[in-house]
């Protein structure tokens, strides 16, 4: 069982802007701003879009945009394109103990 | 450019060890802060965190896995090596390397991970 809870999926028309939610706890994602985002297409590894929960990796568009309130962290993806479609994974800190990394279930985004 | 490749066997029966190597260039894992991690993923699930080694040899692992794991480093290789002990097929799945900063908590590059099969 996932720590972070994402929606299963989400979808979203070409140019539309659709939101993927990461749920956590005050220990994790509420008690860190070290969340992390990451687009997976199929049979490929995972690449980091977005970190330390607003920043964007040299590269990616700045249609990718991350934010956080509270214990739930966001992915907003604005001006849909058909590339965009893929598995989203949200990753947080877990926490000085662990010192490991959680992440949630994953988002299927479909564009429509 | 920093890259990564994961290697080993695609193949385990139940009860053996895994072993899985990271073989990295364009970073040095002498370099303070620098790390590297192992994450996996079952065929059609969610990624799962493992281990990471830093480059001070502190080691960190899935709490789930521990008794299991083993991780470890050969800076002059450029290599990390994960043990996985008493597989079992629940274990099947792709297993990935990234570079991490050891102060920050997210991966910058990934391999291509590999995949195993755990079957007798």
């Amino acid at each position: 069982q996932p720590a972070l809870t994402q929606p299963r999926s989400v979808s979203g028309s070409p140019g539309q802007s659709v939101t993927i939610s990461c749920t956590g706890t005050s220990s994790d994602v509420g008690g860190y701003n070290y969340v992390s985002w990451y687009q997976q297409h199929p049979g490929k590894a995972p690449k980091l879009m977005i970190y330390d929960v607003y920043k964007r990796p040299s590269g990616v568009p700045d249609r990718f945009l991350g934010s956080k309130s509270g214990n739930t962290a966001s992915l907003t993806i604005s001006g849909l394109q058909a590339d965009d479609e893929a598995y989203y994974y949200c990753s947080s800190h877990g926490g000085t103990y662990t010192f490991g990394l959680l992440f949630g279930g994953g988002t299927k985004l479909t564009v429509l | 450019q920093v890259t990564l490749r994961e290697s080993g066997p695609a193949l385990v029966t139940p009860t053996q060890t895994l072993t899985l190597t990271c073989t990295f260039s364009g970073f040095s894992l002498s370099t303070s802060g620098m790390s590297v991690t192992w994450i996996r993923q079952p065929p059609g699930k969610a990624l799962e965190w493992v281990a990471r080694i830093d480059w001070d040899d502190d080691k960190y692992y899935s709490t789930s896995l521990r008794a299991r794991l083993t991780i470890s480093k050969d800076t002059s290789k450029n290599q990390v090596v994960l043990a996985m002990t008493n597989m079992d097929p629940v274990d099947t799945g792709t297993y990935y390397c990234a570079r991490i900063d050891s102060n920050y908590f997210y991966m910058d590059v990934w391999g291509k991970g590999t995949t195993v099969t755990v079957s007798s």
